[in-house]
């Protein structure tokens, strides 16, 4: 079993429509959680962090962590067509330093 | 500020060759990190370099190795290559504070024939 498990997709919603993706995790050390995205042919960039159990929101996006369930999710609202891009969950231990083990990644397509 | 810098960006190599990739981290970031990017096991790790140390490895087999030089510079080689290591290289550096933030470079593509 992969300590990560993230679903593939790809994803293709309309528009304006609210995207959820989801990982699942089976490591109770992991601390900290991030997505990332990745636009084509480029490195992947961070776009949410968190460490404690609960919601953080940045504009659109909000990012929530279950630690009780190993459940971590990314609400992306109003989608835009320049928010096409592969999401990848992370996470890393305490002391992990720079070592994170990151979901395969959700592809997402957003429909004009 | 310049971000994270890879090259080459693009290389094609035979089955037993070796391979040298180069990333030149963000000023002032001291932390170097690899990652080997697949479509089937998506974003591995590899190692992680601080002060010229390396601080974690990763399940790979000892073909794959790194350094870090006095100016946080890094490179990673591959020996003997597989057609297996056919990857987008990954690289990312990270300022002092411990959060996990990684700033990653655009890749090095391995192409194995």
């Amino acid at each position: 079993q992969k300590e990560v498990e993230q679903d593939p997709g790809p994803l293709s919603v309309p528009e304006g429509a609210i995207v959820s993706l989801n990982c699942t995790y089976s490591n109770s050390a992991f601390q900290y959680f991030m997505w990332y995205r990745q636009y084509s042919r480029k490195g992947p960039e961070l776009l949410m962090y968190t460490y404690s159990s609960g919601n953080k929101e940045d504009g659109r996006f909000t990012a929530q962590v279950d630690k009780s369930s190993k459940y971590i999710s990314l609400f992306i609202r109003d989608s835009q067509p320049s928010d096409s891009a592969t999401y990848l969950c992370a996470l890393r231990d305490s002391g992990g330093y720079q070592k994170v083990t990151f979901g395969t990644g959700t592809k997402l397509q957003v429909i004009p | 500020k310049a971000g994270v810098t890879q090259t080459p960006r693009y290389l094609i190599k035979t089955r037993g060759q070796q391979v040298t990739l180069s990333c030149s981290p963000i000023s002032g970031h001291r932390s170097v990190s690899w990652y080997q990017q697949t479509p089937g096991q998506g974003l591995q790790f590899l190692f992680e370099y601080f002060s010229e140390t390396q601080r974690n490895k990763g399940n790979f087999p000892g073909r794959f190795s790194g350094r870090q030089f006095s100016n946080s510079r890094s490179e990673m080689n591959v020996s003997t290559l597989e057609l297996g290591d056919s990857a987008l290289y990954l690289c990312a550096s990270a300022g002092l504070i411990n959060t996990g933030e990684l700033f990653f470079g655009e890749g090095s593509r391995l192409t194995v024939l």
